[in-house]
């Protein structure tokens, strides 16, 4: 199973852009990155995927490196309301749903 | 919007009694997960469930069950609840390309 490793918390500042990585050495070949965004209870909202190199969406951007084994989400000019948990998740379903790794989530809180 | 339910919010029960958490999705995901979510762990998958019947292990599956006789439906079941089971429950659904898992609100239980 890969191991991810997130730092525990981040602070910013609104409109900032805000960079977050998880480290996952020993990712699998077939193994996807994908990041979520947690609010106090609330379950884990999907934010982006990807598997290599950069992908980007309305809301976020994942970067990727050659060697995949990290990962590193873009909030681009953050607010307030990005202020939540932010969860990296490695793995894939192909051989059986035990292959998703969460990391331990970094803490993200923006001021003004 | 996909909607995922779970039957309670809180839950307290005492020790050795046999619990039921209940999940519920509408949008006719295959793919169904239960997890658990406890401070400084992050969510750790308990069990999965790709089809009616069909289940495949977590990462912690000891001490818990499953059972999916409805597509929409898959119930986490501690046979024998105890302490360390206290913690917040969370279900998901996701469609068979995956990777974008939908969460519930989860179920905090006690176990006391």
């Amino acid at each position: 199973l890969a191991k991810t490793t997130q730092p525990i918390s981040m602070d910013s500042y609104e409109g900032q852009e805000v960079n977050i990585t998880c480290s996952h050495n020993n990712i699998a070949t077939n193994d996807y990155i994908t990041w979520y965004q947690q609010f106090p209870s609330q379950g884990p909202r999907f934010i982006i995927q990807g598997y290599k190199t950069k992908v980007t969406n309305e809301v976020a951007s994942l970067f990727i490196p050659a060697d995949r084994k990290s990962s590193t989400l873009s909030l681009p000019r953050v607010s307030l309301s990005d202020t939540a948990v932010y969860y990296c998740l490695v793995g894939g379903l192909t051989g059986g749903g035990n292959k998703l790794t969460f990391g331990t989530g970094t803490q993200l809180k923006v001021e003004l | 919007d996909v909607k995922v339910t779970q039957s309670s919010r809180y839950l307290v029960k005492r020790t050795g009694e046999k619990v039921f958490l209940e999940c519920v999705q509408d949008m006719d995901h295959e793919n169904m997960f239960w997890y658990r979510q406890d401070p400084g762990l992050g969510l750790r998958l308990i069990y999965f469930s790709y089809d009616v019947k069909m289940k495949e292990k977590g990462d912690i599956p000891e001490g818990y069950s499953v059972s999916r006789e409805k597509k929409e439906r898959f119930s986490l079941i501690l046979e024998s609840a105890s302490t360390n089971q206290t913690s917040m429950y969370l279900c998901a659904s996701s469609s068979l390309e995956w990777p974008e898992q939908y969460f519930g609100p989860g179920t905090r239980l006690t176990v006391t």
